[in-house]
């Protein structure tokens, strides 16, 4: 079974523009999670999808968004980029989107923001 | 609001040594507990998981973890450090009626020949 596959891997973007990140999830899994990780603030979650629907939201601006497809993959995506956005972003899914269920990640996109 | 914390940003051992990584969760109710390792530029992949079947889980790559309940506390063990454990450790937690896992800062593990 093929995991979760995430593009691009690597971005490179200017302040002010904005960004659409893109994540497959396991076949058959229906819930995915985005995560912002850097190097101060560590793993931080963005939300969850579950069927199409927005399940959970962390704590980030409005910049920050996503949706879901009716296949499960998902996107996410950050408008009017800042500096303090460069990071990876990591993809998981599961499942049901339980709290006892394995995540299983994608590699990340790095986006780097100039 | 629940939260995880991992002792130490960074731990040193030699190869064939012990490896003992802390991790504590903050929650009335014990949560769901689980060790994820990170290699660099990949994902996190799960080395075992506490979902209250049994307080000592055995994972991949001989690692094991012990819930304890009185000490909040899910620490993480191998008896004899690899080259190959060279890597990046989380801890994370997760309730039930939410569905979002917190996880720790992260523990950065050394292996020295």
């Amino acid at each position: 079974k093929a995991g979760v596959t995430q593009t691009p891997r690597y971005l490179i973007k200017t302040r002010g523009q904005q960004v659409t990140l893109s994540c497959s999830p396991i076949s058959g899994h229906r819930s995915v999670s985005w995560y912002q990780q850097t190097p101060g603030q560590g793993l931080q979650f963005l939300f969850e999808y579950f069927s199409e629907t927005q399940r959970n939201k962390g704590n980030f601006p409005g910049r920050f968004s996503g949706r879901q497809f009716s296949n499960s993959r998902s996107e996410m995506n950050v408008s009017t980029l800042e500096l303090g956005d460069s990071a990876l972003y990591l993809c998981a899914s599961t499942g049901e989107g339980s709290p006892q269920e394995t995540q299983y990640f994608g590699p990340g996109t790095r986006l780097l923001v100039l | 609001a629940q939260s995880v914390t991992q002792l130490g940003s960074h731990v040193s051992v030699s190869e064939g040594a012990l490896v003992l990584l802390r991790c504590n969760y903050s929650s009335s109710v014990p949560p769901y507990l689980f060790w994820y390792v990170q290699y660099p530029n990949q994902g996190l992949q799960l080395l075992l998981k506490y979902t209250s079947a049994a307080t000592l889980v055995k994972g991949i790559n001989g690692f094991e973890a012990e819930f304890k309940k009185s000490e909040t506390s899910f620490h993480l063990t191998k008896p004899s450090a690899h080259m190959s454990d060279a890597a990046e450790y989380f801890c994370a937690a997760a309730n039930t009626g939410g569905f979002k896992t917190i996880f720790g800062a992260g523990t950065r593990l050394f292996v020295k020949a």
